[in-house]
């Protein structure tokens, strides 16, 4: 993996079910890796920063894992909400910068 | 509260025109970032800052130059504005470290 790549890049799902896709990152030189969250006509918020291999993190029905070793995290919601209903942004830090996935965009369906 | 704000939300510029746009932060962070926003192709890094004067090229520079003459404000500079411009232009800002980057509202440029 030379980029930052995102599955799938989009997902219709049924309000209350849950849900979860999948940042793939370069395993090399790990330092961090990032979620955000960007509702439509808001700023990205970040959801997420993880650095350490089986990392798992949590904010309320959100949570992420994280494995450095293959290059890849998780992201679910369980119990998904109208609010949910976003594009989630995975970055891979570097060099003081990030580089951006193209997101999953995730529409929740009442 | 934390705050990245940028000076328009929207923008009309017509082709060959010079473009400012400013973005100013009030968290005292060394780290300033522009991204472009397209379709299908996510958030491209244009330039970005890691101290008052101090610039670097990120993934799509051409056609784009920057300023920061002041820590708290970053402007990227269409130096004659084209069509192939046109897009969404984000600010952020970070303090040094793998720490969550701060977006501002955005601001949706159109050149016609």
């Amino acid at each position: 993996i030379l980029n930052v790549e995102q599955s799938p890049q989009s997902l219709h799902v049924q309000e209350g079910d849950s849900t979860n896709f999948t940042c793939s990152f370069p395993s090399s030189n790990f330092y961090a890796l990032h979620w955000y969250r960007w509702e439509t006509a808001k700023s990205p918020e970040a959801l997420f920063v993880m650095t350490l291999n089986g990392d798992e993190k949590k904010k309320g029905r959100i949570s992420a894992t994280l494995n450095t070793k293959e290059g890849y995290s998780y992201l679910y919601i369980k119990g998904s909400q109208p609010e949910d209903s976003a594009t989630y942004l995975c970055a891979n830090f570097g060099n003081e910068k990030l580089t951006f996935g193209t997101g999953t965009r995730l529409t929740i369906i009442p | 509260d934390v705050k990245v704000t940028q000076s328009s939300r929207y923008l009309v510029k017509r082709t060959g025109e010079k473009v400012f746009l400013e973005c100013v932060q009030d968290m005292d962070h060394e780290n300033m970032f522009w991204y472009r926003q397209d379709p299908g192709l996510g958030l491209r890094l244009i330039y970005f800052s890691y101290d008052v004067k101090m610039k670097e090229k990120g993934d799509i520079p051409e056609g784009y130059s920057v300023s920061r003459e002041k820590k708290e404000r970053f402007s990227l500079i269409l130096e004659s504005a084209s069509t192939n411009q046109t897009s969404m232009y984000l600010c952020a800002s970070r303090t040094g470290g793998p720490y969550e980057q701060y977006f501002g509202p955005g601001t949706r440029l159109t050149v016609t």
